[in-house]
């Protein structure tokens, strides 16, 4: 079973709107954390936001916050007023077993939804 | 500001040469991580590393090599370039557990 899911492939949205991007994970751990990257079509990848498994409120980073809903396994991010600036890959990310030493510290990636600001 | 460095950003080969992708942050992070990632694709861990002299492979099989001889130091190697490797390779470090990764700028790899 794959441990992240991003079912949109691709997302438009027009400039000054909000969009959520869907994220789902699957994990057995009761400590995790959840992160999400932006990468431009220059390839590098921009860290976004993280919620960890036991933080109780959202995260929050700017425009951007992540709406984390436990019992369900997903953690949607949210970008609000859109910027043409946005237009990216976004990749939602999880690294099981938090603390842990030896294999638990991998950030395993779903694959990505492409997302469009459009004017 | 993360300070990690990727060095080619991009690389043109034949097939069959010897190469090496360079990789170094200066921010002490003792865990180092390289993903290979296709275009558009997901990235898929294949080699990782907890500190000096420390190894191990990712999840995705490569014929890639590393090694971890000093803290800010990560190279990738593969000893015989084939067309199959070409990819996009990205870099990353980090100090904590529930510290993002920070990644480099990348290595597109392209072996003809």
């Amino acid at each position: 079973a794959q441990k992240i899911t991003q079912t949109q492939p691709g997302m438009f949205v027009q400039e000054k709107e909000a969009v959520t991007l869907d994220c789902t994970y699957d994990t057995s751990d009761q400590s995790y954390g959840l992160f999400w990257y932006k990468q431009p079509s220059s390839g590098e990848m921009i860290f976004l936001i993280y919620q960890g498994s036991y933080d109780e409120q959202n995260a929050t980073e700017g425009r951007y916050s992540l709406n984390f809903q436990k019992a369900r396994k997903s953690a949607n991010l949210v970008i609000s007023a859109s910027q043409l600036g946005d237009s990216a890959m976004y990749f939602c990310a999880m690294r099981e077993g938090l603390g842990v030493t030896g294999g638990g510290n991998k950030l395993t990636f779903g694959t990505g939804t492409q997302l469009k600001v459009e004017l | 500001e993360a300070d990690i460095y990727q060095t080619p950003r991009y690389l043109v080969i034949g097939t069959g040469k010897k190469i090496t992708l360079e990789c170094s942050q200066t921010m002490g992070h003792d865990k180092m991580y390289w993903y290979q990632q296709d275009p558009g694709m997901e990235l898929h861990l294949i080699h990782y590393s907890y500190g000096v002299n420390s190894t191990e492979k990712g999840d995705l099989s490569s014929e890639s090599t590393v090694s971890r001889i000093r803290t800010e130091h990560f190279p990738l190697t593969l000893e015989s370039a084939r067309p199959s490797h070409t990819s996009q390779y990205l870099c990353a470090s980090t100090r904590q557990y529930n510290s993002p990764l920070h990644f480099g700028n990348g290595t597109r790899l392209t072996v003809t």
